[in-house]
């Protein structure tokens, strides 16, 4: 079945500084790729819709200057947290759209923790 | 605005017997409904999907309805099994699945042996 890689998994960042987060697409082009939160014991939440090629879409209430997200392939988007602060400390994962009944395949995630 | 809904956040069945998972939405866009499994620090995994044509889809242990006229889907797991505890989310889209997706607020469910 269709592959969404992310990476990494987990990791630590002190106040202030920039993370960046990888989706792949492993054995698929996607053209679509979604960035979702998750507080704990909630629902995930849609952050934004990266484009291939064009801008992403924000959703609602999301800063698009501090959640940057770059789809420079058809298989690989980013999302770049500028200047962390503890209050951005949640899981985030991508998802793709790799067709079939499969619909909607998401990454493993990844554990964002500021100091 | 919460689009689509689960109601239960938590659900504890006996190993064996039948698990129903509920779901409501109020987008009469929505036409593609997604059923996902999730554990913690984890990503979801799709588990089974149903397109608004039809009100039943089955695969192995799992089974989602769709009512479309009272919005509302479940998704039944026969027999259940220890492994099925999970965190499992109902989610839609529209536009037959190639839109955003929506996701409900998640019903954790626990099978005890």
């Amino acid at each position: 079945g269709a592959v969404v890689s992310q990476h990494p998994s987990w990791v630590i960042c002190k106040s202030g500084t920039s993370v960046k987060i990888e989706c792949r697409s492993l054995d698929f082009q996607a053209t679509t790729m979604f960035w979702y939160r998750q507080f704990p014991k909630q629902s995930l939440m849609l952050m934004a819709t990266s484009n291939e090629g064009s801008k992403a879409t924000y959703e609602q209430g999301v800063e698009k200057d501090k959640f940057l997200i770059n789809h420079a392939s058809l298989t690989l988007s980013t999302l770049t947290v500028t200047s962390a602060h503890p209050e951005d400390s949640s899981f985030y994962i991508c998802s793709a759209n790799s067709g079939g009944v499969y619909g909607y395949t998401f990454g493993s995630g990844t554990r964002l923790t500021v100091v | 605005d919460q689009q689509v809904k689960q109601n239960s956040p938590s659900l504890s069945v006996q190993e064996g017997r039948i698990s129903i998972l509920n779901c409501d939405y109020t987008n009469s866009m929505f036409d593609y409904f997604l059923w996902y499994k999730k554990y913690p620090a984890e990503g979801p995994t799709f588990l089974i999907s149903i397109s608004s044509i039809k009100d039943k889809n089955e695969d192995g242990r799992f089974t989602v309805f769709l009512n479309k006229s009272a919005k509302h889907l479940s998704l039944h797991i026969v027999p259940s099994q220890p492994g099925d505890s999970a965190v499992y989310f109902c989610a839609a889209s529209a536009s037959g699945g190639y839109q955003k997706v929506t996701f409900g607020t998640g019903t954790k469910l626990q099978v005890i042996p």
